[in-house]
């Protein structure tokens, strides 16, 4: 299994809007749409916030939207608040001979 | 609303092995269709996947760790556990356990806090 690269660090101003990448390989990304994204605040929990590349789980905000290209998947969230600020993860489906998965090695947002 | 909770040792000896718990509250760990699942980070490094375990007790591993790694599953409890055997440096991280599908819903939601593990005599 390889892993997913991302950005170390991305930052934005309030209001701004901004896209992490990730990106695969064909073994993972790129065969499956099961693309999901992870926010983690510092002492907190990872919680979902995009699933299967471009859906949103309920109660998360329309400002956070995902998409694919071949390998590589996006993040994108637009209409940046200070409330963003936090540690990106992606995790892409990477079955072989069993399932699998692989993360990114995360982004840091810094919101301006 | 399902909640996670890892526990367990923070400190572990080198060589020794790593134990770990995970207690389901808020629902039944015996559903169909989720599965459950062990990822850790270590300091400055990437998430990384465990392993993973159904109810019924079918597994899954990293390849890279399935060597020294066990998942079973106490559905009397509504807990499932993680043990690693012979331990190092490389193994300090922070240890979550998250539910997940594979056929559907596949994508790791809730998420336990973490607990940091320190490997180390």
């Amino acid at each position: 299994q390889s892993a997913l690269t991302q950005p170390a660090s991305v930052s934005g101003s309030p209001g701004q809007s901004i896209t992490i990448s990730c990106t695969g390989t064909s073994s993972d990304v790129g065969s499956y749409n099961l693309v999901s994204w992870y926010q983690r605040h510092p002492g907190k929990a990872p919680k979902v916030m995009i699933y299967e590349v471009s859906k949103r789980p309920s109660g998360v905000s329309n400002r956070f939207s995902g998409s694919k290209s071949g390998n590589t998947a996006s993040l994108t969230i637009s209409g940046l608040q200070a409330e963003d600020e936090a540690d990106y993860y992606c995790c892409s489906y990477a079955r072989s001979l069993t399932p699998a998965w692989v993360f990114g090695g995360g982004t840091q947002l810094t919101v301006l | 609303q399902l909640q996670l909770q890892e526990s367990g040792p923070g400190l572990v000896q080198p060589s020794e092995t790593l134990s770990l718990t995970c207690t389901v509250s808020g629902g039944s760990i015996s559903i169909s269709s989720y599965y459950w699942g062990w990822i850790r980070q270590p300091p400055g490094k990437r998430l990384e996947w465990i392993g993973t375990i159904y109810y019924r007790g079918n597994t899954y591993y990293n390849p890279s760790l399935k060597s020294r790694v066990t998942i079973s599953v106490d559905t009397s409890k509504n807990q499932f556990s993680l043990k690693l055997t012979s331990v190092s440096a490389a193994d300090t991280a922070l240890y979550y356990c998250a539910r997940h599908g594979i056929h559907t819903n596949n994508w790791f939601d809730p998420w336990g806090q973490g607990t940091l593990v320190t490997i180390s005599s």
